[in-house]
């Protein structure tokens, strides 16, 4: 069985923050990681994808993987009410299956 | 949206009805994907598709049929809806183009479709 796992939350930041997500995962052999943010009521929407160790950055948003300890994280500088949503975290597998975290529901407090 | 459609969008059937959900791409993409999310246990995969009538099963298959006659078709059937089955249905697609190298990476939904049995 392979598991995503992460904090479901709430996880609170204040507006202009750094929020901080995390997510561990048990199959060794991924090499694919995602971020996904999911409003209420609509469908998850990419929003990073990360391959190699060390840090992606994407504007506000930065993934970091260690394969090593098998985490993966998403930081989101200065953050705004419009990031509160629910981030899920993606692992592809082989045989391209991709297992998901239960998500990280996320407020940003104006 | 990356050229997925689902219909229908929201729907309310009887327990024992069979129901069927369509998910169309515009993409060429040879991977296709069912899931149902639920509170509390996040996106599970029902079934996938790496080619024309090529499936497999998920970790949530059973009472689930699939079938993919046409790329950009991947139809998803519950033979006889149960009350459990009450979910939401996210269909997937992923990969390069369909009869092209294998496929990889980035994964894309498409809009939903509420589910629910009485």
């Amino acid at each position: 069985q392979k598991e995503v796992e992460q904090n479901s939350g709430p996880l609170s930041v204040p507006e202009g923050a750094i929020a901080s997500l995390n997510c561990t995962y048990s199959d060794r052999v991924s090499q694919s990681f995602f971020w996904y943010r999911q409003y209420s009521g609509k469908s998850p929407e990419l929003i990073m994808s990360i391959y190699s160790n060390g840090d992606k950055e994407d504007g506000r948003f930065t993934a970091q993987l260690n394969k090593a300890s098998q985490y993966v994280s998403l930081l989101i500088r200065d953050s705004q009410p419009s990031d509160s949503a629910t981030y899920l975290c993606a692992v592809r597998s082989s045989g391209n299956q991709f297992y998901f975290g239960t998500g990280t529901s996320l407020t940003v407090i104006p | 949206d990356a050229g997925i459609t689902q219909s229908p969008r929201h729907k309310v059937t009887e327990t024992g009805t069979p129901v069927t959900l369509r998910c169309h791409q515009t993409e060429n993409h040879r991977y296709m994907y069912w899931y149902r999310q639920d509170p509390g246990h996040g996106l599970r995969l029902i079934h996938y598709s790496y080619g024309v009538k090529d499936t497999d099963k998920g970790e949530v298959s059973d009472g689930y049929s699939v079938s993919r006659s046409k790329t950009e078709d991947f139809l998803l059937t519950l033979e006889s809806a149960t009350s459990s089955q009450t979910s939401v249905y996210f269909c997937a697609i992923s990969g390069g183009l369909a009869g092209g190298p294998k496929g990889q990476e980035t994964q894309y939904f498409g809009p939903g479709t509420r589910l629910l049995v009485l």
